[in-house]
């Protein structure tokens, strides 16, 4: 009944490994998003997809790469992991119109 | 530039008083407001939200915000705290860039309870 899922909760891993987090959601949105969350809390959108489309590319590093199979699913794979990308990641997703966002579990990044 | 502004690091109230978390923002048009509520460890639960129309808004919880255009604030209000309500509130605004755009979220508030 999850409405936005993501796995893994944890993710505790070396510098200069790649891995993947995985999201998706039930609720039929058209629109999902992946959000950044720093030690000091502070959330900032990463990507944003529409129907399997990119809408939006933050400033983030090309190590980041989102992948959306379907409209359902949002992936973030990420590439040669640095000790600066341990944070919190959420999905998210909303419909098209109007635009509340609902977030998420999240994924606690921790790279060693 | 669109920003959120809460100017509340922490706040701590005592159960069953009342409170009030504030939120400012800037924002170009007429904008769509959030408040989030974050528990330790947990995700981004919406507790509710304001598009349009009556600017006296009603969420979960037993929380309302108010919208007013002319202080640009959408402040988050409760009339008596209970322990569980201790998390991390979060005000934004969206949406920002085009009208599949992301929400631009404020540093949040943390708030403590006192029994």
């Amino acid at each position: 009944d999850t409405a936005v899922s993501q796995t893994p909760k944890y993710l505790v891993t070396q510098m200069g490994n790649d891995k993947s987090i995985k999201c998706e959601q039930n609720l039929g949105h058209d629109t999902m998003y992946w959000y950044k969350q720093d030690s000091k809390k502070f959330l900032k959108i990463m990507f944003s997809y529409n129907n399997k489309e990119l809408i939006i590319n933050e400033t983030v590093p090309n190590r980041f790469s989102p992948k959306s199979p379907d409209k359902a699913h949002l992936n973030l794979h990420i590439n040669s992991l640095e000790l600066g990308d341990s944070a919190v990641y959420f999905c998210a997703s909303s419909p098209t119109s109007p635009r509340a966002q609902y977030f998420g579990p999240g994924t606690r990044l921790l790279v060693l | 530039a669109q920003s959120v502004t809460q100017p509340d690091i922490h706040i701590t109230v005592s159960e069953g008083a009342s409170l009030e978390l504030r939120c400012n923002y800037s924002y170009g048009a007429t904008p769509y407001l959030f408040w989030y509520v974050q528990s330790p460890g947990q995700g981004l639960q919406l507790l509710l939200k304001y598009f349009s129309g009556d600017t006296l808004v009603q969420g979960i919880k037993g929380f309302e915000a108010e919208f007013k255009r002319s202080q640009s604030s959408f402040n988050l209000r409760k009339p008596s705290v209970h322990w569980s309500d201790a998390a991390e509130y979060f005000c934004a605004v969206g949406p920002y860039g085009g009208s599949q755009g992301n929400l631009i979220f404020g540093k949040g508030t943390k708030l403590s309870v006192k029994p």
